[in-house]
Protein backbone atom coordinates (compact mmCIF):
# COMPACT_ATOMS: atom_id res chain seq x y z
CA UNK A 1 0.00 0.00 0.00
CA UNK A 2 0.75 3.82 -0.63
CA UNK A 3 1.97 5.57 2.45
CA UNK A 4 4.02 8.65 3.52
CA UNK A 5 5.88 8.77 7.08
CA UNK A 6 7.35 12.42 8.15
CA UNK A 7 9.84 11.91 10.81
CA UNK A 8 9.34 15.58 12.51
CA UNK A 9 6.34 16.64 13.89
CA UNK A 10 6.86 19.35 15.43
CA UNK A 11 9.99 21.58 14.83
CA UNK A 12 11.01 24.52 16.04
CA UNK A 13 13.50 26.73 15.15
CA UNK A 14 15.31 30.16 15.48
CA UNK A 15 15.28 32.67 12.48
CA UNK A 16 18.29 31.97 10.18
CA UNK A 17 18.45 28.49 11.34
CA UNK A 18 18.62 25.96 8.78
CA UNK A 19 16.02 23.47 8.54
CA UNK A 20 15.56 19.54 7.05
CA UNK A 21 12.24 18.04 7.53
CA UNK A 22 12.66 14.45 6.72
CA UNK A 23 9.91 12.45 4.59
CA UNK A 24 9.92 8.58 3.52
CA UNK A 25 7.58 7.13 1.35
CA UNK A 26 6.39 3.40 0.46
CA UNK A 27 5.32 2.30 -3.31
CA UNK A 28 7.78 0.22 -5.23
CA UNK A 29 5.98 1.80 -8.63
CA UNK A 30 6.59 4.73 -10.30
CA UNK A 31 5.90 7.92 -8.17
CA UNK A 32 5.78 11.43 -8.38
CA UNK A 33 6.90 13.46 -4.98
CA UNK A 34 5.14 16.59 -3.80
CA UNK A 35 5.97 19.45 -0.67
CA UNK A 36 2.86 21.20 0.49
CA UNK A 37 2.59 23.74 2.73
CA UNK A 38 -0.09 24.85 4.96
CA UNK A 39 0.23 28.90 6.72
CA UNK A 40 -2.36 29.31 9.53
CA UNK A 41 -5.90 30.00 8.38
CA UNK A 42 -5.04 28.90 4.62
CA UNK A 43 -5.63 26.31 2.36
CA UNK A 44 -2.27 23.88 0.87
CA UNK A 45 -0.24 25.55 -1.55
CA UNK A 46 2.74 23.13 -3.36
CA UNK A 47 5.97 24.28 -2.69
CA UNK A 48 7.77 21.74 -4.99
CA UNK A 49 7.49 18.47 -6.82
CA UNK A 50 9.24 16.03 -8.65
CA UNK A 51 8.56 14.03 -11.51
CA UNK A 52 11.76 13.01 -13.23
CA UNK A 53 15.13 13.88 -13.83
CA UNK A 54 17.36 16.07 -11.32
CA UNK A 55 16.62 14.49 -7.85
CA UNK A 56 17.42 17.69 -6.45
CA UNK A 57 14.59 20.24 -7.08
CA UNK A 58 13.98 23.69 -6.16
CA UNK A 59 10.73 25.25 -4.97
CA UNK A 60 9.07 28.64 -4.16
CA UNK A 61 10.86 30.83 -1.17
CA UNK A 62 14.13 29.28 -1.17
CA UNK A 63 13.07 26.06 -0.66
CA UNK A 64 14.32 22.73 -2.33
CA UNK A 65 14.10 19.00 -1.90
CA UNK A 66 16.23 15.39 -2.86
CA UNK A 67 14.67 13.05 -3.97
CA UNK A 68 16.72 9.58 -2.99
CA UNK A 69 15.67 6.66 -4.94
CA UNK A 70 17.12 4.17 -2.67
CA UNK A 71 16.63 5.35 0.37
CA UNK A 72 12.94 6.19 -0.90
CA UNK A 73 13.12 9.45 0.57
CA UNK A 74 12.34 13.00 -0.61
CA UNK A 75 13.44 15.47 2.36
CA UNK A 76 12.96 19.50 2.68
CA UNK A 77 15.48 21.65 3.35
CA UNK A 78 16.13 25.44 3.39
CA UNK A 79 19.04 27.01 4.45
CA UNK A 80 18.16 29.96 6.36
CA UNK A 81 14.86 29.91 7.88
CA UNK A 82 12.54 33.24 8.46
CA UNK A 83 9.56 33.97 10.83
CA UNK A 84 6.96 33.80 7.82
CA UNK A 85 8.11 29.94 7.10
CA UNK A 86 5.89 28.91 10.31
CA UNK A 87 3.59 26.99 8.78
CA UNK A 88 2.86 23.19 8.41
CA UNK A 89 4.32 21.53 5.84
CA UNK A 90 3.23 18.19 4.38
CA UNK A 91 5.07 15.66 1.95
CA UNK A 92 2.64 13.99 -0.70
CA UNK A 93 3.18 10.90 -3.05
CA UNK A 94 1.29 10.35 -5.83
CA UNK A 95 1.20 6.67 -8.00
CA UNK A 96 -0.50 7.10 -11.87
CA UNK A 97 -1.17 3.04 -11.01
CA UNK A 98 -3.43 3.49 -7.98
CA UNK A 99 -4.47 7.16 -9.00
CA UNK A 100 -4.27 8.38 -4.96
CA UNK A 101 -2.12 11.37 -3.85
CA UNK A 102 -1.45 10.20 -0.18
CA UNK A 103 -0.41 12.84 2.50
CA UNK A 104 2.03 12.46 5.63
CA UNK A 105 1.24 13.43 9.23
CA UNK A 106 2.60 17.12 8.51
CA UNK A 107 5.03 18.53 10.14
CA UNK A 108 4.77 21.97 11.87
CA UNK A 109 7.28 24.62 11.87
CA UNK A 110 7.60 27.01 14.54
CA UNK A 111 10.53 29.75 13.38
CA UNK A 112 11.32 32.33 16.40
CA UNK A 113 11.90 35.72 15.93
CA UNK B 1 -6.48 31.82 -4.55
CA UNK B 2 -6.31 28.14 -5.99
CA UNK B 3 -9.40 28.29 -8.07
CA UNK B 4 -10.98 25.65 -6.07
CA UNK B 5 -14.03 26.83 -4.37
CA UNK B 6 -15.64 24.60 -1.30
CA UNK B 7 -18.52 25.73 0.53
CA UNK B 8 -19.93 26.09 3.09
CA UNK B 9 -16.76 27.24 4.89
CA UNK B 10 -18.13 26.53 8.31
CA UNK B 11 -20.95 24.15 9.17
CA UNK B 12 -22.04 22.88 13.00
CA UNK B 13 -24.58 19.86 13.12
CA UNK B 14 -25.73 17.63 15.56
CA UNK B 15 -24.61 14.43 15.91
CA UNK B 16 -26.97 11.40 14.02
CA UNK B 17 -27.95 14.70 11.30
CA UNK B 18 -26.37 14.24 7.63
CA UNK B 19 -24.80 17.43 5.75
CA UNK B 20 -23.55 18.07 1.50
CA UNK B 21 -20.39 19.48 0.95
CA UNK B 22 -19.58 20.93 -2.12
CA UNK B 23 -16.38 21.83 -4.12
CA UNK B 24 -15.87 23.36 -7.43
CA UNK B 25 -12.60 22.51 -9.09
CA UNK B 26 -10.72 24.91 -10.66
CA UNK B 27 -12.14 25.61 -14.35
CA UNK B 28 -10.90 23.10 -16.73
CA UNK B 29 -10.06 20.94 -14.51
CA UNK B 30 -11.49 16.95 -14.38
CA UNK B 31 -10.33 15.40 -10.97
CA UNK B 32 -11.55 16.25 -7.76
CA UNK B 33 -9.69 14.67 -4.49
CA UNK B 34 -11.53 14.54 -1.15
CA UNK B 35 -9.42 15.08 1.97
CA UNK B 36 -10.41 14.94 5.88
CA UNK B 37 -7.93 16.52 7.75
CA UNK B 38 -8.04 16.41 12.10
CA UNK B 39 -5.40 16.77 14.76
CA UNK B 40 -4.64 13.00 15.52
CA UNK B 41 -5.25 11.85 11.65
CA UNK B 42 -3.46 14.12 9.47
CA UNK B 43 -4.27 14.33 5.91
CA UNK B 44 -6.73 11.72 5.26
CA UNK B 45 -7.65 10.81 1.34
CA UNK B 46 -10.82 9.73 1.15
CA UNK B 47 -11.88 9.30 -2.29
CA UNK B 48 -11.08 10.65 -6.15
CA UNK B 49 -13.11 11.37 -9.09
CA UNK B 50 -12.42 11.64 -12.62
CA UNK B 51 -14.69 13.08 -14.87
CA UNK B 52 -17.66 11.94 -13.39
CA UNK B 53 -16.21 8.97 -12.61
CA UNK B 54 -14.99 7.04 -9.10
CA UNK B 55 -11.52 6.47 -9.92
CA UNK B 56 -9.46 6.28 -6.05
CA UNK B 57 -10.60 5.12 -2.60
CA UNK B 58 -9.07 5.98 0.24
CA UNK B 59 -10.42 5.43 3.93
CA UNK B 60 -13.79 6.72 3.34
CA UNK B 61 -16.23 5.58 5.76
CA UNK B 62 -19.17 4.12 4.53
CA UNK B 63 -21.70 6.92 5.81
CA UNK B 64 -19.53 9.00 3.86
CA UNK B 65 -20.59 8.77 0.03
CA UNK B 66 -19.59 11.51 -3.05
CA UNK B 67 -20.05 11.73 -6.52
CA UNK B 68 -19.38 14.59 -9.23
CA UNK B 69 -22.03 15.31 -11.58
CA UNK B 70 -21.83 16.43 -15.72
CA UNK B 71 -20.87 20.15 -14.59
CA UNK B 72 -17.77 18.60 -12.49
CA UNK B 73 -18.88 20.14 -9.48
CA UNK B 74 -18.41 17.38 -6.97
CA UNK B 75 -20.19 16.69 -3.35
CA UNK B 76 -19.11 14.55 -0.14
CA UNK B 77 -22.36 14.03 1.62
CA UNK B 78 -21.80 12.47 5.31
CA UNK B 79 -24.33 10.56 7.47
CA UNK B 80 -25.10 9.74 10.95
CA UNK B 81 -22.52 12.01 11.74
CA UNK B 82 -20.60 11.35 15.04
CA UNK B 83 -18.39 13.58 17.14
CA UNK B 84 -15.45 12.28 15.73
CA UNK B 85 -16.21 13.44 12.34
CA UNK B 86 -15.70 16.84 13.39
CA UNK B 87 -12.99 17.85 10.78
CA UNK B 88 -11.63 20.33 8.31
CA UNK B 89 -12.61 18.63 4.75
CA UNK B 90 -10.45 19.81 1.86
CA UNK B 91 -11.29 19.33 -2.08
CA UNK B 92 -8.88 19.22 -4.45
CA UNK B 93 -8.44 19.08 -8.21
CA UNK B 94 -6.27 18.26 -11.07
CA UNK B 95 -5.95 18.60 -14.66
CA UNK B 96 -6.08 14.71 -15.28
CA UNK B 97 -5.68 11.48 -13.76
CA UNK B 98 -2.79 9.13 -14.58
CA UNK B 99 -0.62 12.34 -13.89
CA UNK B 100 -0.64 14.48 -11.52
CA UNK B 101 1.27 17.91 -11.66
CA UNK B 102 -0.38 19.56 -9.16
CA UNK B 103 -3.13 19.20 -7.15
CA UNK B 104 -4.85 22.81 -6.21
CA UNK B 105 -6.89 22.88 -3.56
CA UNK B 106 -10.08 24.90 -1.47
CA UNK B 107 -9.90 26.42 1.38
CA UNK B 108 -12.08 23.63 2.72
CA UNK B 109 -14.68 22.97 4.90
CA UNK B 110 -14.48 23.00 8.74
CA UNK B 111 -17.35 20.55 10.13
CA UNK B 112 -17.85 20.62 13.99
CA UNK B 113 -20.99 17.64 15.20
CA UNK B 114 -21.56 18.94 18.69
Amino acid sequence: AQSVSQHNHHVILSEAASLELGCNYSYGGTVNLFWYVQYPGQHLQLLLKYFSGDPLVKGIKGFEAEFIKSKFSFNLRKPSVQWSDTAEYFCAVFSGNTGKLIFGQGTTLQVKP
Amino acid sequence: DSGVTQTPKHLITATGQRVTLRCSPRSGDLSVYWYQQSLDQGLQFLIQYYNGEERAKGNILERFSAQQFPDLHSELNLSSLELGDSALYFCASSPSQGKLTEAFFGQGTRLTVV
